[in-house]
């Protein structure tokens, strides 16, 4: 079956760093996706990982284990704005060519002050 | 980067009235477009994938003469939810993939929230 996990909520201070977690499990993978959704919003592409290692973009970076089946997103300096779900999608390679992403559940992350 | 648009970006309508929804890529061809819902404090969940010029491919417990998907070109895709009663109230979320983009990032558009009485 197709399983993604994150936590459901997380929450940090303004100029911290945190580190969202994501584990899956899906028939097929081709490549993984970390989004941003403020409420109300669509969300907005943030990371993509196809392979192992670790990418970097500004604060926000993102780690891929394929082997683990496992993946964080990682954001430095928090800013309040930050407050938002943050989704891990996998793509899973299969489904006739047509690449779908599977969602996680989303983590909500609250920045205080 | 890519650019996704919806309209409209909300509507309110009787139970039992149909309404359309477009989606469309501004400023690259996509080959594929998916449509989502997501209720609140949910994840999106996709309801069908399109390809241009061909039949959409529903997901496991998706009604395709409820929710009818036109994808007639490369830059826009309509999904008209037929029949509409208040459980169909949520909120669409349209992506597009862009054709010419190596890794294939799926960019969505805003959203329409669809609230229906």
């Amino acid at each position: 079956g197709q399983n993604i996990d994150q936590p459901t909520e997380m929450t940090a201070t303004e100029g911290a760093i945190v580190q969202i977690n994501c584990t899956y499990q899906t028939s097929g993978f081709n490549g993984l996706f970390w989004y941003q959704q403020h409420a109300g919003e669509a969300p907005t592409f943030l990371s993509y990982n196809v392979l192992d290692g670790l990418e970097e973009k500004g604060r926000f970076s993102s780690f891929l284990s394929r082997s683990k089946g496992y993946s964080y997103l990682l954001l430095k300096e928090l800013q309040m704005k930050d407050s938002a779900s943050y989704l891990c999608a996998v793509r899973d390679g299969i489904s006739g060519g047509y690449n779908k992403l599977i969602f996680g559940a989303g983590t909500r992350l609250a920045v205080h002050p | 980067g890519a650019v996704v648009s919806q309209h409209p970006s909300r509507v309110i309508c009787k139970s039992g009235t149909s309404v359309k929804i477009e989606c469309r890529s501004l400023d690259f061809q996509a080959t594929t477009m998916f449509w989502y819902r997501q209720f609140p404090k949910q994840s999106l969940m996709l309801m069908a994938t399109s390809n241009e010029g061909s039949k959409a491919t529903y997901e496991q417990g998706v009604e395709k003469d409820k929710f009818l998907i036109n994808h007639a070109s490369l830059t826009l895709s309509t999904l008209t939810v037929t029949s509409a009663h208040p459980e169909d109230s949520s909120f669409y979320i349209c992506s597009a993939r862009a054709r010419d983009k190596i890794q294939e990032t799926q960019y969505f558009g805003p959203g329409t929230r669809l609230l229906v009485l």
